[in-house]
């Protein structure tokens, strides 16, 4: 089925700047969510319609959204942000919700 | 607070039916412009869509599901369901509900539960 391509991991030392992709033929033609999951936990919405943050979300957290790719930023990363992400999108063609296949940040 | 709360069998046999509830507290199901939906995650896989339901009863589904899977609204209850007709292992992962906002870009997930993990027995 239809999996948006997000690169499998992402390293990325404490205080520096973390990029998670997500990519698709013309993305930027789509709005992109991205969900934030912690082991063992329900995922949780961090940015919707490609770069706006839901109460409670970090200013860290920013998203933006051009051509074929879609990025989530987290800027100033901390121990805590270690996680899966998942990015979505709705498909109107197909009247499909589409998910990325995740990917794993590890802070080192 | 809006909150959602899966329940249903965690267990179920090969070729039976996986049903699940989905109850909504905090809020009303036939609130406009929300879809409600069921998301699925296999053991250390990524997530999967099932399908969306209006409080009217209209419906979206996976096409890949779509032969075996139905999804019910009762607004009385303030719920939705999940069934899943002859399952297989393939089947197994945890389900969760979640509401669905939808806006121009078509919607996403702001709300869910606290997922269930469902596993298929032979």
């Amino acid at each position: 089925s239809h999996v948006l391509t997000q690169p499998p991991s992402v390293s990325v030392a404490p205080g520096k700047t973390a990029r998670i992709t997500c990519g698709e033929n013309n993305i930027g033609n789509k709005g992109v969510h991205w969900y934030q999951q912690k082991p063992g936990q329900a995922p949780m919405l961090v940015i919707y319609s490609d770069s706006d943050r839901p109460s409670g979300i970090p200013e860290r957290f920013s998203g933006s959204n051009s051509g074929n790719t879609a990025t989530l930023t987290i800027s100033r990363v901390e121990a805590g942000d270690e996680a899966d992400y998942y990015c979505q999108v709705w498909d109107s063609n197909s009247d499909h919700v589409v998910f990325g296949g995740g990917t794993k940040l590890t802070v080192l | 607070q809006l909150q959602l709360q899966e329940s249903g069998p965690g267990l179920v046999k090969s070729s039976e039916t996986l049903s699940l509830t989905c109850t909504v507290s905090g809020g009303s199901i036939s609130s406009s412009s929300y879809y409600w939906g069921w998301i699925r995650q296999p053991p250390g896989k990524g997530l999967e869509w099932i399908g969306n339901i209006y409080y009217s009863g209209n419906t979206y589904y996976n096409t890949s599901l779509k032969s075996r899977v139905t999804i019910s609204v009762d607004t009385s209850k303030n719920q939705f369901s999940l069934k899943l007709n002859s399952v297989t292992a393939s089947d197994t992962a945890v389900y969760y509900c979640a509401k669905y906002s939808t806006n121009w870009y078509g919607g996403y997930f702001d709300y869910w539960g606290q997922g269930t993990l469902v596993t298929v027995s032979s």
